[in-house]
C-alpha cells in the first residue's frame, strides 16, 4: 500500500525567507502524481503544485516550487519569499487511484 | 464560477439527532469524496463514489451513509449522532488522471 510521510509537524519562517517543506511517499508503482496543498485557518483546501512522476522536471508555480527525487521517493515544497498569507496546514499528497494524504506541517510565519 | 459547496459550515446537534450533511458541485465531475479530518488535522476517506448510484467506503470506518443520486450532489447522513462523531467532514471531487481534488470548504460537526 502506498504511505506519505511528512515527518515535519511545524516549521516556521521569517517573513520574505525561504522554507522547505519535506515529504517522502512509498510505492512500488511507476505512473503517479503528487500534490502539496494548503489549508489555511478554517478555510478551503486548495491545490499549491502538482508533479507527475514521469516528468523529471520539477514543477514551479510563482514562489512555490518542489524538489522531486523519484528514485529516492522524496517530493520537498519550497516556498521562496515568504509571506503571511502562507501560514496554514501543508499536505502532500499522492495519487494514483485515490489521493494519499501525509499528516500535514503546520506552517508559521513570523513578521 | 465552477466549485463545489459543503453546507451548514457549522453544525451543533444533540446526541440521537439524524444529521445530513450536503455536498454539491458544479463541475460536473464523475468523482466525489468525503474526508474526516480529525483534531490533529490528519484526513481520513470515509467514502467516495465514481459516479450516479455507485458508492464506496473508504479507509476508516464510519457510521455514516451516503448517497449519489445526480453528479453533482452527494450527501452523508448520520442517523444517529454521537459526541464521537466530533469532526470536520470534507467533502472534494475531481475529474480522473492527474487531476487532484477541489475541495469544499467543510462542515464543522460538534455533537453534545
Amino acid at each position: 500500500a502506498q504511505t506519505v510521510t511528512q515527518s515535519q509537524p511545524e516549521m516556521s519562517v521569517q517573513e520574505a525567507e525561504t522554507v522547505t517543506l519535506s515529504c517522502t511517499y512509498d510505492t512500488s508503482e511507476s505512473d503517479y502524481y503528487l500534490f502539496w496543498y494548503k489549508q489555511p485557518p478554517s478555510r478551503q483546501m486548495i491545490l499549491v503544485i502538482r508533479q507527475e512522476a514521469y516528468k523529471q522536471q520539477n514543477a514551479t508555480e510563482n514562489r512555490f516550487s518542489v524538489n522531486f527525487q523519484k528514485a529516492a521517493k522524496s517530493f520537498s515544497l519550497k516556498i521562496s519569499d515568504s509571506q503571511l498569507g502562507d501560514a496554514a496546514m501543508y499536505f502532500c499528497a499522492y495519487r494514483s487511484v485515490k489521493l494519499i494524504f501525509g499528516t500535514g506541517t503546520r506552517l508559521q510565519v513570523f513578521p | 464560477e465552477a466549485d463545489i459547496y459543503q453546507t451548514p459550515r457549522y453544525l451543533v446537534i444533540g446526541t440521537g439527532k439524524k444529521i445530513t450533511l450536503e455536498c454539491s458541485q458544479t463541475m460536473g465531475h464523475d468523482k466525489m469524496y468525503w474526508y474526516q479530518q480529525d483534531p490533529g488535522m490528519e484526513l481520513h476517506l470515509i467514502h467516495y463514489s465514481y459516479g450516479v448510484n455507485s458508492t464506496e467506503k473508504g479507509d476508516l470506518s464510519s457510521e455514516s451513509t451516503v448517497s449519489r443520486i445526480r453528479t453533482e450532489h452527494f450527501p452523508l447522513t448520520l442517523e444517529s449522532a454521537r459526541p464521537s462523531h466530533t469532526s470536520q467532514y470534507l467533502c472534494a471531487s475531481s475529474e480522473g488522471g492527474n487531476y487532484g481534488y477541489t475541495f469544499g470548504s467543510g462542515t464543522r460537526l460538534t455533537v453534545v
